[in-house]
């Protein structure tokens, strides 16, 4: 099982680059990395997925090394709107396997 | 769309009482899933669907039980309740994919308190 170690807070400021990292060491060959964006009193939201190398969005980049035992979610320019818990999922097609972080909460300062 | 919906928003129990933790999406999404959130602990997997009539037990099952009679419900049941069980439940939704592959759409949860 691939355990996700993240920090447990972080914090930023406004206009600034944020990255958060997540490590799994035990990542398996056909497991991808998720995260997932909480906002208080709401679900989690989709942000976004990759398996290696880089992935971009409208709103976020994901970073993968080639051991794939760690992954970090780069945020651009960030805005008060971006504090929130930031999860990070790894798991594959066996639905057993897969594991939250316990989340990193960013709190983005004026 | 609504999405996911998930009722009710708030329940408070007594040891022992029993309840049903209601889920509906629609979306005709084939997988749901039902998570309890936990300070420090992130997302658990309780009880997963990957479509009407067939269940499967996630990391934390025992004290939960499920069904899927129909694309659209997943309810979950607490038979007896336990101070360990208070937490705050998600229900989850995706269209075809695992729940680790395919994006799950979440509900707004549901925060359960058991004295």
């Amino acid at each position: 099982l691939a355990k996700t170690t993240q920090p447990i807070s972080m914090d930023s400021y406004e206009g600034q680059e944020v990255n958060i990292t997540c490590s799994h060491n035990n990542i398996a060959t056909n497991d991808y990395i998720t995260w997932y964006q909480q906002f208080p009193s709401q679900g989690p939201r989709f942000i976004i997925q990759g398996y290696k190398t880089k992935v971009t969005n409208e709103v976020a980049s994901l970073f993968i090394p080639a051991d794939r035992k760690s992954s970090t979610l780069s945020l651009p320019r960030v805005s008060l709107s971006d504090t929130a818990v930031y999860y990070c999922l790894v798991g594959g097609y066996n639905n057993n396997d897969m594991r939250f972080g316990a989340g990193t909460r960013l709190t983005v300062k004026p | 769309n609504a999405g996911v919906t998930q009722t009710p928003k708030f329940q408070v129990l007594k040891t022992g009482q029993s309840m049903t933790l209601q889920c509906a999406q629609d979306m005709n999404h084939e997988y749901m899933s039902w998570y309890r959130q936990d300070p420090g602990m992130g997302l658990r997997l309780i009880h997963y669907s990957v479509g009407a009539g067939i269940t499967d037990q996630g990391e934390v099952p025992n004290g939960y039980n499920v069904s899927r009679s129909t694309t659209e419900d997943f309810p979950l049941r607490l038979l007896s309740a336990a101070p360990s069980q208070t937490s705050v439940y998600f229900c989850a939704s995706s269209y075809r994919g695992g729940l680790s592959t395919d994006t799950q759409y979440f509900g707004p949860g549901t925060r359960l308190t058991v004295l």
